[in-house]
């Protein structure tokens, strides 16, 4: 059974303080690994797609990479328009739909 | 363009009754998904649309849960007996199918927030 787990549950920064949220996972035949941002009331909102590690990708101050067995979103110099919730999901090899994590809740403060 | 279009955003509703959610998918996409998140937690996978193919309906958590999809668009979710556990907000997303599948990504809604009372 696919697993994805996402660390810390919770994470508060000040402004400017880098830091890295963390999603191990277990699935079968990983066919990408899906980064999204949540906002309060909204439906998530997509950042980045990897597919192999050592595969990396950045927006802005964020930047995502992925190993066999995780991936890890830094975000870097963090601005309190930063504060949501950052969901990885897992797509496998057979049928399309992503398995979620339980999200980090990122709060930065000025 | 336009995103994917839920309604209605909130629904109240007494226990046993029935609900009717709907999802208008971004044009072009064939892939349709919902997707069940309740409070402080992750998204829960519901049912799965591709095209003319028949759903992926693994994830449904009982019997008094259903879902169509007409002429490979609109699709209905629908919840009968509504009990007070299936409070959550119901999450509608699409993506590219076919051969383009592997690698797109979900476009979600924004959701309806259902709570039966």
């Amino acid at each position: 059974e696919d697993q994805v787990t996402q660390s810390p549950e919770a994470l508060r920064l000040q402004e400017g303080e880098s830091s890295s949220l963390n999603c191990s996972y277990t699935v079968s035949g990983l066919r990408g690994l899906f980064w999204y941002r949540q906002d309060p009331g909204k439906g998530p909102e997509f950042l980045f797609t990897l597919y192999s590690a050592g595969e990396e990708k950045e927006k802005e101050r964020l930047k995502a990479t992925l190993t066999k067995k995780e991936s890890f979103l830094h975000i870097t110099a963090p601005k309190p328009e930063d504060s949501a919730t950052y969901l990885c999901a897992v797509r496998r090899g057979a049928g399309n739909m992503l398995t979620f994590g339980g999200g980090t809740r990122l709060m930065v403060k000025p | 363009g336009a995103g994917v279009s839920q309604s209605p955003s909130n629904k109240v509703t007494e226990k046993g009754k029935d609900v009717e959610l709907r999802c208008d998918p971004i044009s072009g996409h064939t892939a349709l998904y919902w997707y069940r998140q309740s409070l402080g937690q992750g998204l829960e996978f519901l049912i799965y649309f591709q095209g003319n193919s028949a759903p992926d309906k693994s994830g449904l958590p009982s019997d008094r849960f259903s879902a169509e999809r007409t002429g490979g668009s609109v699709s209905t979710l629908t919840i009968q007996r509504t009990q007070q556990e299936d409070s959550a907000v119901y999450l509608c997303a699409s993506s590219l199918g076919g051969r383009s599948s592997y690698n797109s990504p979900l476009h979600f809604g924004n959701g309806t927030r259902l709570t039966v009372t």
